[in-house]
């Protein structure tokens, strides 16, 4: 089967760091996404890999590892703002359209 | 910036009833797709399009549901005989043309459909 599985929740202060983590078993990959969803909104697309390796978009950082089925969303410079749910999305090789999601994480950020 | 823009923001009907979702994806882009999402739960995938025609769909997508593109700027999911498991909010979204590559999906803000 598909699957892929994130943390429920996680908690951070403003102005640090945090890491999430995803790990992904499908059937092939084509493209990993995360998507910032607030509270009764939509997702936002926030990054997106392919290949090995990191790519880096301001305070916001995804990092790919396909041997590993793995990716983690590296989020500075913590803002109050950054409170919502990170959602992974895995595009696998028998598709071309069709985005696998994780449950998502929630981040909660305290003063 | 463009943006992709739902209609209504939440419908309530009464179960067995007929809805008509409608979408306005971004004007350039090719690719429309239908998602949704039980409260608290994950995004799940029902259906994309392409061409006038569906070009994949998941196991939710049955024979309850089906899409429209009735001109050329609204994308619309019809659910018939809707049931109290239907409740969930609803997103539309699309896509530029480029195949398989980063070709982003932007999301519109949804509808909340509430099956009393």
């Amino acid at each position: 089967g598909q699957n892929i599985d994130q943390p429920t929740e996680m908690t951070a202060t403003e102005g640090a760091i945090v890491q999430i983590n995803c790990t992904y078993q499908t059937s092939g990959f084509n493209g990993l996404f995360w998507y910032q969803q607030h509270a009764g909104e939509a997702p936002t697309f926030l990054s997106y890999n392919v290949l090995d390796g990191l790519e880096e978009k301001g305070r916001f950082s995804s990092f790919l590892s396909r041997s590993k089925g793995y990716s983690y969303l590296l989020l500075k410079e913590l803002q109050m703002k950054d409170s919502a749910s990170y959602l992974c999305a895995v595009r696998g090789e028998d598709s071309n359209y069709q985005l696998i999601w994780g449950a998502g994480t929630k981040l909660i950020i305290k003063p | 910036e463009p943006e992709v823009t739902q209609t209504p923001s939440h419908q309530v009907t009464q179960m067995g009833q007929e809805v008509i979702l409608r979408c306005v994806p971004i004007s350039n882009h090719l690719y429309f797709y239908w998602y949704r999402q039980i409260l608290g739960q994950k995004v799940e995938f029902l259906v994309s399009f392409y061409n006038n025609e569906i070009s994949e769909k998941s196991e939710i997508f049955d024979d309850q549901f089906s899409v429209e593109r009735p001109d050329g700027s609204n994308f619309t999911l019809k659910i018939r005989s809707t049931k109290l498991e239907d409740s969930a909010m609803y997103f539309c979204a699309s896509s530029e043309a480029s195949y398989r590559g980063t070709d982003t999906q932007y999301f519109g803000p949804g509808t909340r459909l509430t099956v009393l």
